[in-house]
């Protein structure tokens, strides 16, 4: 089955700096990949995902990069501010067939 | 168009015991999938209802069970609780089985 691998598992950032947080996957026959973001005591909320034929999106601060060749996508929050302090999660599951693989969470921490 | 709704929030069951839990799907969405979030993990899939048939299925014991309802809401029942079953109980909705939308949760508590 999938396996997804996700670093670093603690990122502790200045307001206004940018966040990198990266995901690698075992199955290629995955071909979409979401990120959610949880904060403490709340649901997991969608923020961005990507699919296998595409190999960047941007929405706003947050972009998402797609390396299918390597196996591995990343997530990139610019412009940090305290609000986007939360545990971000990546995932991976077969297009269409929808049984996420989720990573193992990063903890983001963004300082005023 | 309301989002996807749990109950209850908050249940603390004894070992050995059963459970159910429930899951109002988003308006509009046709898929219901299950996860189970221990403390400090990310959400692992249990199993995914299309149509009221069961599409797939992670890896959790047959005492983990559930329906889907021709309103495409959905239960999920675990018979013979045990110790590591505390966690949280996520569903989540979605049209094409990608972009799934998550409900706030069941909190699972087994003593």
């Amino acid at each position: 089955g999938e396996n997804v691998e996700q670093h670093p598992s603690t990122l502790s950032v200045q307001e206004g700096d940018s966040a990198v947080i990266k995901c690698t996957y075992s199955d290629s026959a995955s071909n979409y990949f979401p990120w959610y973001k949880q904060e403490l005591g709340k649901r997991p909320q969608l923020i961005i995902d990507i699919r296998s034929n595409v190999g960047e999106k941007k929405d706003q601060r947050i972009a998402v990069t797609l390396n299918k060749t390597a196996k591995h996508f990343s997530l990139h929050i610019t412009e940090t501010q305290p609000e986007d302090s939360a545990v971000y999660f990546c995932a991976a599951s077969p297009y269409g067939r929808g049984k996420l693989t989720f990573g193992q969470g990063t903890i983001l921490t963004v300082h005023p | 168009e309301t989002g996807v709704t749990q109950s209850p929030t908050h249940l603390i069951k004894t070992r050995g015991q059963q459970v159910t839990l429930r899951c109002s799907s988003q308006s509009g969405h046709n898929t219901v999938s299950w996860y189970q979030q221990a403390l400090g993990q990310g959400p692992q899939f249990i199993f995914q209802y299309y149509r009221e048939e069961e599409n797939g299925r992670g890896n959790f014991p047959p005492r983990f069970s559930g329906l889907q309802f021709p309103n495409y809401s959905s239960e999920l029942n675990v018979n013979a609780l045990e110790l590591d079953d505390s966690a949280l109980y996520l569903c989540a909705s979605s049209w094409t089985g990608d972009e799934q939308y998550f409900g706030p949760g069941t909190r699972l508590t087994v003593t």
